[in-house]
């Protein structure tokens, strides 16, 4: 499986704080994502990146930004963090178009309070 | 992407054959079905994918109808560690999908002993 981890694993806040979620992986993919996964939904995108510093929005990206500085890392950030998005996270990557085999980091459970 | 339909539940006894059903009446020419798993509490997990003709690897077989309307997952031998959700996925690889996954709800595989 590829490298791929996901910080925090869990965290709890409080509803209005920033949070940031770090995705990192060590294949040197090109192609990066976030999806949110809750119940009676399945698992939903919200941003993906095809390259550094090239990102765009997904199925559910209202109050999520994303960053990609490095190949290697993706980061998810919800600006003023809000109950509705208390979920579970999931980050992936994949090598090339044409290719879609992603692999999925092990998530990050948060709670908005 | 194409619609995929999956019935919602599956059972099996462990050592016998698994065999998850997935209809995709409007796929199109250029979209590969993908099969992906997601054990409890973890990120999903690649399985295969196919164009046109069949295909097997280390983990599964996935027979895909001449017509491409269907297809059939084939776990050979299940275990009980195969017990997950399954996800049948239609995916115009290439072009300006970048990869991107539209999950459905999957069948629950459940492996009894």
């Amino acid at each position: 499986d590829a490298g791929i981890t996901q910080s925090p694993r869990h965290k709890v806040t409080e509803t209005g704080t920033p949070v940031t979620l770090r995705c990192h992986q060590t294949e040197n993919h090109r192609y990066m994502y976030w999806y949110r996964q809750d119940p009676g939904h399945g698992l939903r995108l919200i941003h993906y990146s095809y390259g550094v510093k090239d990102t765009d929005k997904g199925e559910v990206s209202d109050g999520y930004s994303v960053s990609r500085s490095k190949t290697e890392d993706f980061l998810l950030t919800l600006e003023s963090a809000t109950s509705s998005q208390t979920s579970v996270y999931f980050c992936a990557s994949g090598p090339m178009v044409g290719q879609e085999t992603q692999y999925f980091g092990p998530g990050t459970r948060l709670l908005v309070l | 992407d194409a619609k995929t339909t999956q019935p919602p539940s599956m059972d099996c006894a462990e050592g016998r054959a698994a065999n998850l059903p997935c209809n995709h009446s409007t796929i199109s020419g250029n979209e590969y079905v993908y099969w992906y798993r997601q054990i409890h509490s973890q990120g999903p997990q690649y399985i295969i994918h196919g164009l046109k003709n069949n295909e097997t690897n280390e983990m599964a077989s996935l027979i895909i109808t001449e017509d491409r309307k269907s297809s059939t997952l084939i776990l050979p031998h299940a275990t009980l560690r195969d017990t997950a959700v399954y996800y049948c996925i239609a995916v115009n690889a290439g072009g300006t999908s970048y990869g991107k996954l539209t999950f459905g709800q999957g069948t629950i595989l459940t492996v009894h002993p």
